[in-house]
């Protein structure tokens, strides 16, 4: 079965600080990879998807994230985070083999000081 | 575009007390979702419909839960009875079955099991 690790569970960074959230899978096969979002109060929502081609993708408000097939890897970055980017970050496989069945990590919790 | 709507936001009952959660998918998606989200934790799938079959039910605790979308667009989440680890947020999502596996989702249930 897929799995899908989150590394970091909390999150604290000043505004205009990068920010790197790692994100890393077990399924072997072919897969679409997901970031999601969560602003407080609000419902969770796509920040950014990988489907095939350029292994760097970018998303909305300034996010981006790179596959690294070679280390199962899908990591969200931003170079300077806004006090408004605070929200909890998911990562999120599906297998390609497996239907519409999307696999979720724990979560990062994200806390943008100003 | 109305988003997928689930009702009610909110719901406190005590143990031993059935419960039952709607949601209703955006327009032309025929994939359905229920999702389980414990506190600190990333979404679990609970079972996902194509049209009006469960195509994946396997981690529906069926003593106790059951799941219906009988003219496969809305869909009903019950719990009977309920116990003091349901406390949850149920999520409801929805995504078009032959599309990029892209989810949408709605705001989600909360239940308190005093």
């Amino acid at each position: 079965a897929q799995s899908v690790s989150q590394h970091n569970h909390h999150v604290i960074l000043s505004e205009a600080a990068s920010l790197e959230l790692g994100c890393n899978y077990s399924y072997g096969g072919t897969v679409n990879l997901f970031w999601y979002v969560q602003y407080p109060g609000q419902h969770l929502q796509l920040l950014l998807k990988y489907f095939s081609g350029d292994p760097l993708v970018k998303g909305i408000k300034g996010f981006e994230a790179e596959f690294i097939k070679s280390k199962f890897s899908f990591n969200l970055r931003k170079p300077s985070v806004q006090w408004s980017d605070t929200a909890e970050y998911f990562c999120a496989v599906k297998n390609r083999g497996g239907g519409n069945k999307l696999t979720f990590g724990t979560g990062t919790q994200l806390k943008v000081e100003l | 575009e109305a988003g997928v709507v689930q009702s009610p936001r909110y719901k406190i009952i005590e143990k031993k007390q059935p419960v039952a959660f709607w949601c209703n998918p955006i327009s032309g998606h025929n994939t359905l979702y229920w999702y389980l989200q414990n506190l600190g934790q990333g979404p679990e799938l609970l079972i996902r419909y194509e049209n009006e079959e469960a195509v994946d039910d396997s981690q529906l605790p069926k003593d106790r839960f059951s799941a219906e979308r009988l003219k496969g667009v809305d869909s009903t989440l019950k719990i009977q009875p309920a116990e003091l680890g349901d406390s949850a947020v149920y999520l409801c999502a929805s995504s078009f079955s032959q599309g990029t596996g892209e989810l949408f989702f709605g705001e989600g249930s909360r239940l308190t099991v005093l």
